[in-house]
Formats: C-alpha cells, sequence, structure tokens
C-alpha cells in the first residue's frame, strides 16, 4: 500500500503572506505528483502536478519535488481568503491516484 | 455539456436497500473511478475501470458492485446498504498514463439510516 502523507492543519496565515504545504510519500520509485484543492462541500479540482525534481511555478503556486527525500511541496504565495480549502497531495502510480488525508488551510483577512 | 456528472446529488436510503449512484463522462477517458470520502479517511478508492467491461476493486471494495457496459458510464451499486456506508462518493475519469490527472464528478452526498 502506498502512503501518501499531510499533516491534517489546521494551517493558518494571515492575507498575503506565503503559505506552505508539506507532503511525504513511501515509494520511492513513484514519479508523477498532483495537488489538489477542495472546498468544504465540493469535489476536489487540479492545480498543479509535477514530475521531476525541483520547482515549478503557475501564477501564485509553487509546487516543489525532492525525490531523494520523496518529499513535495506546495507553495502558495501572496495568500487570500479565497485560498481557504483543504489541500491534497497525491501520487499517480499504474493509472491510480493515492491520496494524502488533507492540510486544512485557513488564510486570515 | 461536456465533463462529468454524477446522481443523485444527494440520498437517503435504509438499512438493506439496494442503492445505485451513477456517473457520465463525454471525454472517452478510458479510467473512471470511484472514491469515497470519510472524516479522519480521506479519499479512499472503492473500484476502478481501465476500459469498458474491464473493472477491478480498489481498496475498500466489499458491499459494493461496479460495471462498466458502455465506456462513459460508470455506475457503483451498493447492493444492501449498511449504516456504514454512508458516505461522500465521488467518480472521477482520467485518461490513461501518470501524467494526467483526475477530473472529479461533484459527489453524492448519501445517507443510510
Amino acid at each position: 500500500q502506498k502512503e501518501v502523507e499531510q499533516n491534517s492543519g489546521p494551517l493558518s496565515v494571515p492575507e498575503g503572506a506565503i503559505a506552505s504545504l508539506n507532503c511525504t510519500y513511501s515509494d520511492r520509485g513513484s514519479q508523477s505528483f498532483f495537488w489538489y484543492r477542495q472546498y468544504s462541500g465540493k469535489s476536489p479540482e487540479l492545480i498543479m502536478s509535477i514530475y521531476s525534481n525541483g520547482d515549478k511555478e503557475d501564477g501564485r503556486f509553487t509546487a516543489q519535488l525532492n525525490k531523494a527525500s520523496q518529499y513535495v511541496s506546495l507553495l502558495i504565495r501572496d495568500s487570500q481568503p479565497s485560498d481557504s480549502a483543504t489541500y491534497l497531495c497525491a501520487v499517480k502510480d499504474f493509472n491510480k491516484f493515492y491520496f494524502g488525508s488533507g492540510t486544512k488551510l485557513n488564510v486570515k483577512p | 455539456d461536456a465533463g462529468i456528472t454524477q446522481s443523485p446529488r444527494y440520498k437517503i436510503t435504509e438499512t438493506g436497500r439496494q442503492v445505485t449512484l451513477m456517473c457520465h463522462q463525454t471525454w472517452s477517458h478510458s479510467y473512471m473511478f470511484w472514491y469515497r470520502q470519510d472524516l479522519g479517511h480521506g479519499l479512499r478508492l472503492i473500484y476502478y475501470s481501465a476500459a469498458a467491461d474491464i473493472t477491478d476493486k480498489g481498496e475498500v471494495p466489499d458491499g459494493y458492485v461496479v460495471s462498466r457496459s458502455k465506456t462513459e458510464n460508470f455506475p457503483l451499486t451498493l447492493e444492501s446498504a449498511t449504516r456504514s456506508q454512508t458516505s461522500v462518493y465521488f467518480c472521477a475519469s482520467s485518461e490513461s498514463g501518470d501524467n494526467y490527472g483526475y477530473t472529479f464528478g461533484s459527489g453524492t452526498r448519501l445517507t443510510v439510516v
């Protein structure tokens, strides 16, 4: 069973700050990593994917991958109250996703 | 409308009844999935399908049945509903390949009383 671990939070940050969300995974052979955002009562929506070591930026979001240490992180710059949600880290292997339990982020105005 | 749709959005049923949750996608994605989401457990895979007439068990398949006679439809049936099956159920689809993300349906909130 592939394990994906996240701190459940809540992580509270003030508006305008950088939110840092972290995730570790158990299978050293995993190659594909994703971040989903889930608002309360809604379905998860894809934010970013990353496959290579290093950083990948998309607007205010930066995904970071370190395969040697088996961790993935998501940075949200200039956090907004609308970013308040649960963030799910996921690993995809052989067409199946393995999800972490999610980190709840609260951005305070 | 293009996308992935689930029905019903909400369902209340009694213990022991059979319930079917519907999932329909318009992209012709080869892979389809059913997850349940519960507090404290996150998203857990129930069943998945790689193509029409090909299905396989996930992490928590007991008490559920699936079928996929057409690429676009992937219904999930609870043969005899139990209270422990009260949950939010998400259907998802994806193209084949680990570089593709899932697209989720809007979910079905099922309550078994």
